[in-house]
């Protein structure tokens, strides 16, 4: 049981290129979300998926979109990656509705 | 907005004491709360979850919850240098419809 796995766990990127965070889970969980975390501002929320083909905003949208691919899989897109991106970034899942929370080990990203 | 207050520290306490972390929640119709652990450079990982007022125990844990003042603590007996880590509160609000909102964190520091 591997839990919540991301992959990479880290990449550097130039400003202006995309790249695709992918996360996946076994648990058999309904939600799962992707957070930031940068020094001094905690964990911040960035889109989540209470289920299956849904998806919404959390605090910190701008610049990323999301795909619910199937129930196991939550992948996070830069579309065009920016210095301020350069970032933690942690995918979690639950199985009740926004319950315990298990995550992922971390992508370390860093955009030149 | 919902707010998860803690203070970010550090609180340094000698090895073998007790350890107390504090958070304060706006959002008055919480109704579960959590605590993780976060050592440098790793995931966030859930060490205590509490949902009705009172004290709640599991080993040297005890979380303790009061609705009423909107107040969740976490006590850590006999620390070890090992539980130094940031501890992060995470709090479910009141219209079941949203995810966790956590606070900064507060880093203990366990000295040997």
């Amino acid at each position: 049981n591997a839990g919540v796995t991301q992959t990479p766990k880290f990449q550097v990127l130039k400003t202006g290129q995309s790249m695709t965070l992918q996360c996946a889970q076994d648990m058999n969980h309904n939600s799962m979300y992707w957070y930031r975390q940068d020094p001094g501002m905690g964990l911040r929320l960035i889109y989540y998926s209470a289920s299956e083909g849904t998806t919404d905003k959390g605090e910190v949208p701008n610049g990323y979109n999301v795909s619910r691919l199937n129930k196991r899989e939550f992948s996070l897109r830069l579309e065009s990656a920016a210095p301020s991106q350069t970032s933690v970034y942690f995918c979690a899942s639950s199985g009740q509705d926004y319950n315990e929370q298990f995550f992922g080990p971390g992508t370390r990203l860093t955009v030149l | 907005q919902k707010e998860v207050e803690q203070n970010s520290g550090p609180l340094s306490v000698p090895e073998g004491a007790i350890a107390s972390l504090n958070c304060t929640y706006s959002d008055r119709g919480s109704q579960s709360f959590f605590w993780y652990r976060q050592y440098s450079g790793k995931s966030p990982e859930l060490i205590m979850s509490i949902y009705s007022n009172g004290d709640k125990e599991d080993g040297r844990f005890t979380a303790q919850l009061n609705k009423a003042s909107q107040y969740v603590s976490l006590l850590i007996r006999d620390s070890q240098p090992s539980d130094s880590a940031t501890y992060l509160c995470a709090v479910i609000g009141n219209s079941g419809n949203t995810p966790l909102v956590f606070g900064k964190g507060t880093r203990l520091s366990v000295i040997a």
